[in-house]
């Protein structure tokens, strides 16, 4: 079985101040790691993905997330917060050894960006 | 860009009535899935479809459920008889094969029941 847990419910930053959105994992195979965004109103969109190639990930929006085996771990992370970016993220896992890649979401992390 | 689409955004049903979700998923995709989200929870699997038939299904999708590709474009999911426990928001997703891995979303149905 997989799962997914992410430390912070809500996660409010100043604009132009470092984002960490935290995200472990648990996984019995190597796992497929991803994180969506979603705004208000709208549906899920993927930000970054590993799927077992680099371990430092870059996505859209100047997002960046670190694939760590020893720590379980799949942290999300922005140098500078833009108020754009303030929206609900999920981190997701889906098992490599699955047949059909069903993804697995964590309980989402709501950003509020403060100006 | 291609996109996900869904149909109707918003639907309101009485309990018990049968409702159809509507989904159009980028047109070359394989594989199609529902997900659903009820509010102020996480998003939960519900039913991965592939080659006309269901290849997985959550412990939430018992037989009150129904999926279809009734023809070369349409997924829909079906809810025979509505509780009031199944209000949430739907989510549908496509991907083109296994080996690319990323799930293509829409944008959901929120479906109230009173």
């Amino acid at each position: 079985a997989q799962s997914v847990t992410q430390l912070g419910s809500h996660v409010s930053v100043s604009e132009g101040a470092l984002v960490l959105l935290r995200c472990n994992y648990s996984s019995s195979v190597p796992p497929y790691l991803f994180w969506y965004v979603q705004y208000p109103n709208q549906g899920l969109q993927l930000l970054l993905k590993y799927t077992s190639a680099a371990t430092l990930v870059k996505g859209i929006n100047g997002f960046e997330a670190e694939f760590k085996k020893s720590e379980t771990s799949f942290h999300l992370t922005k140098p500078s917060a833009h108020m754009s970016d303030a929206a609900e993220y999920f981190c997701a896992v889906s098992n490599s050894g699955g047949s059909n890649y069903k993804l697995t979401f964590g309980k989402g992390t709501l950003l509020t960006v403060n100006p | 860009e291609p996109e996900v689409t869904q149909t109707p955004s918003h639907q309101v049903t009485q309990m018990g009535q049968e409702v159809i979700l509507r989904c159009v998923p980028i047109s070359n995709h394989l594989y199609f899935y529902w997900y659903r989200q009820i509010l102020g929870q996480k998003v939960e699997f519900l039913v991965s479809f592939y080659n006309n038939e269901i290849s997985e299904k959550s412990e939430i999708f018992d037989d009150q459920f129904s999926v279809e590709r009734p023809d070369g474009s349409n997924f829909t999911l079906k809810i025979r008889s509505t509780k009031l426990e199944d209000s949430a928001m739907y989510f549908c997703a496509s991907t083109p094969g296994l080996a690319s891995y990323e799930q293509y979303f829409g944008p959901g149905t929120r479906l109230t029941v009173t």
